[in-house]
């Protein structure tokens, strides 16, 4: 049950593009295509943006994408806007359990 | 619009026990698996627990296991989380969540701390 690995920050300019990855294992999401990734912004609960890899839910933005390749899981977010400076966290199913990655904040500049 | 409404926080000392409830309504809550998922202060998310719909399987993290007991009472469209032998390093926000390994709804939270 180790944490999935993410970077612990990114950053990047309105209007550009950036991917947050999030590796894992054999285990959990090397083995699973139940790879989820949410949004939390200070003080709120978090929001679910991508689910099973890269199906998005009823509302959010399509500038949100998901994909995975190997033990290693990827959110990317394009046409970056001032609302999507947040912290990000994926999470992966682990065969009964699951497990989430340490979040990463992201900055737009 | 699904709510889940948590309560049962407070503040515990070392060794104390807490039993956190949520409260689900607008969804066919018997036909979920359910999770509660925690957070350290300043800290990242950590899922904690889950439940099948029928309470026929459970799962843990291992740093709580032997410690912390789901359930659910479907009749009552509640979760709960019994908590025992409660150690500094869960004090958390504990978010009840909808959905076994992916959280598509998510409760305000409740906070635990545990201090003396």
């Amino acid at each position: 049950q180790s944490a999935l690995t993410q970077p612990a920050s990114v950053s990047g300019s309105p209007g550009q593009s950036i991917t947050i990855s999030c590796t894992g294992s054999s285990s959990d999401v090397g083995s699973y295509n139940l790879v989820s990734w949410y949004q939390q912004h200070p003080g709120k609960a978090p929001n679910l943006v991508i689910y099973e890899v890269s199906k998005r839910p009823s509302g959010v933005s399509n500038r949100f994408s998901g994909s995975k390749s190997g033990n290693t899981a990827s959110l990317t977010i394009s046409g970056l806007q001032a609302e999507d400076e947040a912290d990000y966290y994926c999470c992966s199913y682990a065969g009964g359990s699951a497990v989430f990655g340490g979040g990463t904040k992201l900055t737009v500049l | 619009e699904v709510q889940l409404v948590e309560s049962g926080g407070g503040l515990v000392q070392p060794g104390g026990s807490l039993r956190l409830s949520c409260a689900a309504s607008e969804f066919a809550f018997s036909s979920f698996s359910m999770s509660w998922v925690r957070q350290a202060p300043g800290k990242g998310l950590e899922w904690v627990a889950n439940i099948k719909q029928d309470g026929s399987e459970k799962f843990y993290v291992d740093s709580v296991k032997g410690r912390f007991t789901i359930s659910r009472d479907n009749a009552k469209n509640s979760l709960y989380l019994q908590m025992n032998s409660l150690r500094a390093e869960d004090t958390a926000v504990y978010y009840c969540a909808r959905g076994g390994y992916s959280y598509g709804s998510w409760g305000q939270g409740t906070l635990v701390t545990v201090s003396s």
